[in-house]
């Protein structure tokens, strides 16, 4: 069984403040990574994904990525009240079958 | 462009009973990927369809059967309803499987409630 772990929260930070979202997953043939944002009662929207060590920043997204300790974050600068929702950290494995944390509730307090 | 639709959008079942669920990709798209989500065990896998032909399955049991169709929409069934299939099925279509390439976009998601 594939493993992806992440803090379920929640994560309260002040607005303006970096949000910091983090995972692990077990399985070391893992081939991509993704981030997803869900907010309640709605779908899952792609964020960003990463495939290769180091940092990828998109806006007031980064996503960093290490394979050895098999760990991939997610930070959130200059947080907004809109950011609030669940994130949901996605490994792919074997091309197309991905495995999903159980998320991280984050709030951002204006 | 149209997004991926889901039908019906709520469904209220008994133990014992069948449901079919169906997932209509965006135009295109020949990937649709099935996925259950619950408050304890998060967003799990359930099978992938690509050109009418499952080409991956998760580890659920085999009430939970799927189909696709020639024009890629799909189908999952399932049949002898648990009080545990109470969930969010959620269906994610993309051009060609969901990998780093082809990014998946996901339905709204059918809310199945097992009595």
């Amino acid at each position: 069984q594939k493993e992806v772990e992440q803090n379920s929260g929640p994560l309260s930070v002040p607005e303006g403040a970096i949000a910091s979202l983090n995972c692990t997953y077990s399985d070391r043939g893992s081939q991509s990574f993704f981030w997803y944002r869900q907010y309640s009662g709605k779908s899952p929207e792609l964020i960003m994904f990463i495939y290769s060590n180091g940092d990828k920043e998109d806006g007031r997204f980064t996503a960093q990525l290490n394979k050895a300790s098999q760990y991939v974050s997610l930070l959130i600068r200059d947080s907004q009240p809109s950011d609030s929702a669940t994130y949901l950290c996605a490994v792919l494995y074997n091309f197309n079958k991905f495995y999903f944390g159980s998320g991280t509730k984050l709030n951002v307090k204006p | 462009k149209a997004g991926v639709t889901q039908t019906p959008r709520y469904l209220i079942k008994t133990r014992g009973q069948q449901v079919t669920l169906s997932c209509s990709p965006i135009s295109g798209h020949r990937s649709v990927s099935w996925y259950q989500q619950t408050p304890g065990q998060g967003l799990q896998f359930l099978f992938e369809y690509f050109s009418e032909t499952q080409r991956n399955k998760g580890n659920f049991p085999g009430r939970f059967s799927g189909r696709q169709f020639s024009n890629s929409r799909s189908e999952m069934n399932v049949s002898t309803l648990e009080l545990g299939d109470s969930a969010l099925y959620l269906c994610a279509s993309s051009l060609d499987g969901p990998t780093s390439y082809n990014e998946q976009f996901f339905g709204p998601g059918t809310r199945l409630t097992v009595l």
